[in-house]
């Protein structure tokens, strides 16, 4: 099985700023990495795919990248729109694993 | 416009059984692997089960193993979620999600399951 683990647990900020989420996986998964939104009575939303492409619709202050193992999701610039829960996901060799997610908080 | 609705949730005593259903619409059903995932209250998610195109193959996590099966009706655009054995730990909300190469990319509004005596 592939292992993830997703950091911080939580995190609070401010709108405006830069915020980064990292998940590393425990084995190599070819980048198939997703990263999704989910705000509060709702469903998840899918943010980036495949690492670091961005799913149609999604603004643009939403960015993914990887190195190796570690998987970094950006927010370049909080909205108030963004405070919600995120979770990393990969989905190599139809194996489906979440990470614990990250709720980013209101400072 | 995709859409998923779910449908089926309810409240069944331990060790009961129930089947969940999730009408698509929107997009080619029939090209498209569909899964099932799911989240405790107040929780994380939980990916629980993936079929593929064509019911060629199906994977389940190892919690609901032996227990749940996934099954798809391509002429009704429906996928289905067969639960038997249910214990209190399967109290989730149950979401169905369209399975494409970059992740799960249209999710249902979910259905919840509660199992409880």
């Amino acid at each position: 099985d592939i292992q993830m683990t997703q950091f911080p647990s939580t995190l609070s900020a401010s709108v405006g700023d830069r915020v980064t989420i990292t998940c590393r996986t425990s084995h190599d998964i070819s980048s198939l990495l997703a990263w999704y939104q989910q705000k509060p009575g709702k469903a998840p939303k899918l943010l980036i795919y495949r690492a670091s492409s961005l799913e149609s619709g999604v603004p643009s202050r939403f960015s993914g990248s990887e190195s190796g193992t570690e998987f970094t999701l950006t927010i370049s610039s909080l909205q108030p729109d963004d405070f919600a829960t995120y979770y990393c996901q990969q989905y190599y060799r139809n194996w489906y694993t979440f990470g614990q997610g990250t709720k980013l908080e209101i400072k | 416009q995709a859409q998923l609705v779910e449908s089926g949730g309810n409240l069944v005593k331990p060790g009961g059984s129930l089947r969940l259903s999730c009408a698509a619409s929107g997009f080619i059903f029939t090209d498209y692997y569909m899964s099932w995932i799911r989240q405790a209250p107040g929780k994380g998610l939980e990916w629980v089960s993936v079929i593929t195109t064509s019911s060629s193959f199906t994977k389940y996590a190892d919690s609901v193993k032996g227990r749940f099966t996934i099954s798809r009706d391509d002429a009704k655009n429906s996928l289905y979620l067969q639960m038997n054995g249910l214990r209190a730990e399967d109290t989730a909300i149950y979401y169905c999600a369209k399975t494409a190469a970059g992740g799960f990319d249209i999710w249902g509004q979910g259905t919840m399951v509660t199992v409880s005596s």
